[in-house]
């Protein structure tokens, strides 16, 4: 079993409608989840971080977090155009407090549609 | 700032030759990171340093070695380069802490041939 696992998509999705990322993990004891996107070509960029059970809304997005069933969402509201990108889901692996080191899936690719 | 950057944006190499990745960050960061990304393979941490002198192994560590120059600079070393290193190579800044973000640079393509 991969570590965190995501459609790899396409997700195509119409302007203006809301685009919904999954991705599950199996380690049970990370508690920070972080969603990076990617533009084609250029580097990660981080876009959301969520550490609680719940939602949290950082403009037109939305993370969601279900420790228990390890699974961890982001909602993009009125997707626009520019959404179009690769998002990379990554929990922290826990157990090495030296280091801020994360875990990366290998990402859904987003396609907004005019 | 210029925030995390990396040469060479673009190589190429035989197969057996050498070569050095930089990066560097003026961020005053304490953590730096080597990532590669493979279509389908997402980014896999190859060494990460947690401080300036210290450096650690991650997920694929085989057939690289890195050295931490001082706490703005983070290298990466191809001894021998073989066709399965050909990726993008990403290198990645951290403060200390245990839930804090990455900073990336643009990256390295590196094709050995």
């Amino acid at each position: 079993q991969k570590e965190v696992e995501q459609n790899s998509g396409p997700l195509s999705v119409p302007e203006g409608a809301i685009a919904s990322l999954n991705c599950t993990y199996s380690d049970r004891g990370s508690q920070s989840f972080f969603w990076y996107r990617q533009y084609s070509g250029k580097s990660p960029e981080l876009i959301m971080s969520i550490y609680s059970n719940g939602d949290k809304e950082d403009g037109r997005f939305t993370a969601q977090l279900n420790k228990a069933s390890q699974y961890v969402s982001l909602l993009i509201r009125d997707s626009q155009p520019s959404d179009s990108a690769t998002y990379l889901c990554a929990p922290r692996k826990e157990g090495y407090s030296s280091a801020s080191k994360i875990i990366f899936g290998s990402g859904t690719r987003l396609s907004i549609r005019p | 700032n210029a925030g995390v950057t990396q040469t060479p944006k673009f190589q190429v190499l035989k197969t057996g030759q050498s070569m050095t990745l930089q990066c560097a960050q003026d961020m005053n960061h304490n953590s730096m990171y080597w990532y590669r990304q493979d279509p389908g393979m997402g980014l896999r941490l190859i060494y990460y340093s947690a401080s300036e002198g210290t450096t650690d192994k991650g997920e694929v560590p085989n057939g690289y070695n890195v050295s931490r120059l001082n706490k703005r600079e983070f290298s990466l070393r191809l001894e021998s380069a073989a066709p399965s290193q050909t990726s993008v190579y990403f290198c990645a800044s951290s403060r200390l802490g245990v839930e804090l973000e990455q900073y990336f640079g643009p990256g390295t393509r590196l094709t050995v041939t």
